[in-house]
């Protein structure tokens, strides 16, 4: 099974409204990153969160991570219909500097209304 | 810079047939994998490399081989492709391990195997 479950599968909301998404994982992390696709285009980065770390922001968007619950959450304030996307989360994983894997949950589907 | 790019974009196979996805990067990047992605099972690693010369398998190498000859190029081999292998392939880079910086993708190939 995957190490990122992402909940909910699909997201429709309103032009302005703020999304939230949310990632649960299984095991210890080194550290989660989100990831935003567009149709039939490749992953651009969005943030990365360290495993000591409980909040980030970056314009828009605000994760948290929780290590005790295991679950990561992304915020996207005053939804753009550009927001319109399928959003991964991943976690970092491994023991050996520079050898750490980065494994992927099967993805939120955001549409934004205009 | 260019960042990372793939090609072909849309390959057509026969069931036994093999042929090489192309990967390159000119970002100086290190780190450099490969990915396939099915529907509702998001991103899964085939195989990655931390350098010239060095690989590694990840959660799905069977029927695939990879070689790390330059910093720049990371090819993937399909040696006697199958319907299973019909999926969408991502190449990405990064400067240093996943555990420590972003990872750039490349835009995908698209494969059909018949």
């Amino acid at each position: 099974s995957q190490q990122g479950e992402e909940d909910p599968q699909a997201l429709s909301i309103q032009e302005g409204e703020n999304a939230t998404m949310n990632c649960s994982y299984k095991t210890s992390i080194n550290n989660l990153q989100w990831y935003r696709q567009n149709s039939g285009r490749g992953l651009v980065h969005l943030i990365l969160i360290r495993s000591n770390e409980r909040e980030k922001h970056s314009g828009r968007l605000r994760v948290t991570l929780d290590t005790s619950k295991k679950s990561s959450s992304l915020l996207i304030t005053a939804s753009r219909a550009a927001d319109t996307a399928s959003y991964f989360c991943a976690t970092a994983t491994g023991s050996n500097f520079g050898n750490e894997k980065l494994t992927f949950g099967t993805g939120t589907r955001l549409t934004i209304i205009p | 810079n260019a960042g990372v790019t793939q090609t072909p974009k849309f390959q057509v196979l026969k069931t036994g047939q093999s042929m090489t996805l192309q990967c390159a990067q000119d970002m100086n990047h290190e780190y450099m994998s490969w990915y396939r992605q099915d529907p509702g099972m998001g991103l899964r690693l085939i195989h990655y490399s931390v350098g010239a010369g060095i690989t590694d398998q990840g959660e799905v190498p069977n029927g695939y081989n990879v070689s790390r000859s330059t910093t720049e190029d990371f090819p993937l081999r399909l040696l006697s492709a199958a319907p299973s292998q019909t999926s969408v392939y991502f190449c990405a880079s990064s400067h240093t391990g996943v555990g420590m910086g972003t990872q750039y993708f490349g835009p995908g190939t698209r494969l059909t195997v018949l």
